[in-house]
């Protein structure tokens, strides 16, 4: 596709409900991120994938988070059990490539998120 | 872990005014990242610096990394209501960023 894809745009859950938030990555894109943003913070980083294969999930704030990207293109960030504090913007950037170094990284393509408001 | 600091939060200016970002980190960056972010809207790319002391221009956007590479700062000349929108640095060595809490510009016009 042109870009990134995010939906929902918009989410509202009540406190304790199961949310899934997908994203469609460009075309060929091999890295896929997810940030969390909170009002007014700039984007935390969330988790990591190379093709299919989940590298770093450092940034999940709990077991409640948990993202898969099965045949390494698009993706979903899953919140078991929503409370207040995951309110937030979900972002999803997508990489053509893989390495990065000392010689820098490729551009971070980013959708236009998902707002989750969690009642 | 790595944190990147960012000031000052906010920054109001009369269009025509010039406007400067600083970016700041305790440790070494290996490349630091620029992104602009409209209000309601995502990141978008500006640049990305990697050498000690490297300067880079975009029109009336001066984009600096420092000698030590522990500071980075965005420079806006004669601002127009078009820059509007927070800015953030960003940095990171495995492909993940780590970013700074943002600037956001307004402009009066």
């Amino acid at each position: 596709g042109a870009g990134v894809s995010q939906s929902p745009r918009y989410k509202v859950a009540k406190r304790g409900q199961d949310v899934a938030l997908r994203c469609d990555p460009i075309s060929g894109h091999v890295s896929l991120f997810w940030y969390q943003q909170a009002l007014g913070q700039g984007p935390e980083f969330l988790t990591y994938f190379q093709n299919e294969a989940q590298l770093d999930k450092s940034g999940l704030p709990s077991d409640r988070f948990f993202a898969e990207r099965p045949e390494g293109s698009v993706s979903t960030l899953k919140i078991q059990r929503t409370q207040q504090e995951d309110s937030a913007v979900y972002l999803c950037a997508s990489r053509r490539g893989w390495l990065a170094g000392v010689r820098g990284t490729d551009t971070q393509y980013f959708g236009p998120g998902t707002r989750l408001t969690v009642l | 872990g790595q944190q990147v600091m960012q000031i000052p939060q906010y920054q109001h200016v009369q269009e025509g005014e010039d406007f400067t970002t600083y970016c700041n980190s305790s440790t070494t960056l290996s490349n630091i990242q620029w992104y602009k972010q409209r209000p309601g809207g995502h990141p978008v790319f500006l640049i990305q610096l990697v050498k000690s002391g490297e300067v880079k221009k975009q029109k009336r956007l001066t984009f600096q990394f420092g000698e030590a590479k522990k500071n980075s700062s965005l420079h806006i000349t004669a601002t127009q209501t078009t820059d509007v929108g927070t800015y953030f640095c960003g940095s990171g060595n495995t492909g993940k960023l780590i970013f700074g809490q943002g600037t956001t510009l307004q402009v009066k016009p």
